[in-house]
């Protein structure tokens, strides 16, 4: 039971590139979610999925696009990377139906843009 | 909207209580929840409170919640080096999603 995997762990772009952030989860649970981590700032939620096929923006999801095709796998995308993008990306899952949501995380992607 | 605050930083000798705090603004939260980051891992869940209830111990954690202040604390007691990490407060009301505070960042020093 891997639990919540993320690919790359780190990654170096030019502005202007493009890449795609791969998030797995083998627990079978239906909400996920990307949050980038910031210093000071904590976590800002990107976008998130309620169930495979769905998607909804979340906090910051400017200049991301994500899609859940299927439920284990969650993907973040960048279409024209810029210095602004660069931070740390954590994918999180988690089982919950109702109020209490305890959202299991992955270990990160490094993301430098220059 | 949600607003969560903690302070930055605490630095705390080995072997003694530390006590984090957080606020919140959002009064429908539901549940608190207490993660903890380790250097260059991703979050785990460290503890959480229901908000019907006060307190919450386990182990060597200790949850307090002042519902009418929107204020929640955290106290580790005996803390350790292995206790160094970045700790979260965050909150959840019926959207499925969390927010989360910036994060304190503990030293225990020896």
């Amino acid at each position: 039971n891997a639990g919540v995997t993320q690919t790359p762990k780190f990654r170096v772009l030019k502005t202007g590139q493009s890449m795609t952030l791969l998030c797995a989860q083998d627990m079978n649970h239906e909400y996920m979610y990307w949050y980038r981590q910031d210093p000071g700032m904590g976590l800002r939620l990107i976008h998130y999925s309620v169930g495979e096929g769905t998607t909804a923006k979340g906090e910051v999801p400017d200049g991301y696009n994500v899609s859940r095709l299927k439920k284990q796998n969650f993907l973040l995308g960048l279409e024209s990377a810029a210095p602004s993008q660069t931070s740390v990306y954590f994918c999180a899952s988690s089982y919950s139906q109702g109020i209490y949501n305890e959202q299991f995380f992955g270990p990160g992607t490094r993301l430098t843009v220059l | 909207g949600e607003d969560v605050e903690q302070s930055l930083f605490l630095s705390v000798r080995e072997g003694d209580s530390s006590v984090i705090n957080c606020t919140y603004t959002d009064s429908s939260s539901t549940y608190l929840y207490w993660y903890k980051q380790e250097p260059g891992a991703g979050l785990q869940l460290l503890t959480y409170i229901f908000s019907n209830m006060d307190m919450k111990q386990d182990q060597r954690l200790t949850v307090l919640l002042n519902k009418k202040d929107k204020h929640l604390s955290l106290r580790i007691a005996d803390t350790q080096t292995g206790d160094s990490a970045i700790y979260f407060c965050a909150e959840s009301t019926n959207d499925y999603k969390l927010s989360f505070g910036a994060g304190t960042t503990v030293t225990v020093r020896a």
